[in-house]
């Protein structure tokens, strides 16, 4: 099982600031098969990213994913008000499909 | 706009089972693979179940297998999960999800593009 560890746990920063989240694998992720979501308190998680770095239809380029092997990185350029939430990772090069903790992006 | 809607979440006791529905609308249900995703509390996402379109084959995480059935019908546009000989540890939100294959397999090459809000389940006594 590939286990996904997203760091930091919190990351407080201001409207405006670039936000770096980091997803690190236990095992390479065959083929950048690597998806980030972003998850509003009681909400649908919405995809964000799938291959690691194509964004899905309708997000905001100011969204990218980058990253292989056992590194990946989501980088939101600019925050915006509604960009203060949580996001997960998700790797589907193997079964089980697995995902990180989640990092919560505050308002600082 | 795609829509999941969930439903059939609840209080169970331990050993008891459940059936979770989720209605599809906006896309062919027919030609998507579709899954169930579930978070525990102040927990992280959890992969559970996911399934071909005519239901040919289905695939599970080891800690429901036997225990949970995920099945499909297609002229309703729904999506089920039959979970029976529930334990305290399946509590959580269960999310409906549209499944996105990478490879002509499917069988792990997959990520979710759209979700439902999800059903609460509770195993307690």
């Amino acid at each position: 099982e590939i286990v996904l560890t997203q760091s930091p746990g919190t990351l407080s920063l201001s409207p405006g600031e670039r936000a770096t989240l980091s997803c690190r694998a236990s095992q390479t992720v065959s083929s950048s098969n690597l998806a980030w979501y972003q998850q509003k308190p009681g909400q649908a998680p919405r995809l964000l990213i799938y291959g690691a770095s194509s964004r899905a239809t309708g997000i905001p380029d100011r969204f990218s994913g980058s990253g292989s092997g056992t590194d990946f990185t989501l980088t939101i350029s600019r925050l915006e008000p509604e960009d203060f939430e949580v996001y997960h990772c998700q790797q589907y090069g193997s079964l089980p499909l697995t995902f990180g903790g989640g990092t919560k992006v505050e308002i600082k | 706009e795609v829509q999941l809607v969930e439903s059939g979440g609840g209080l169970v006791q331990p050993g008891g089972s459940l059936r979770l529905s989720c209605a599809a609308s906006a896309f062919t249900f027919s030609h998507y693979w579709m899954g169930w995703v579930r978070q525990a509390p102040g927990k992280g996402l959890e992969w559970v179940a996911h399934i071909k379109q005519e239901g040919s084959e289905k695939y599970y995480v080891d800690s429901v297998k036997g225990r949970f059935t995920i099945s499909r019908d297609n002229a309703n546009k729904s999506l089920y999960m039959q979970m029976s000989s529930l334990r305290v540890e399946d509590t959580g939100v269960y999310h409906c999800t549209r499944v996105r294959c990478t490879s002509t397999s499917c069988y792990g090459f997959l990520y979710f593009d759209y979700w439902g809000q999800g059903a609460l389940v509770t195993v307690s006594s």
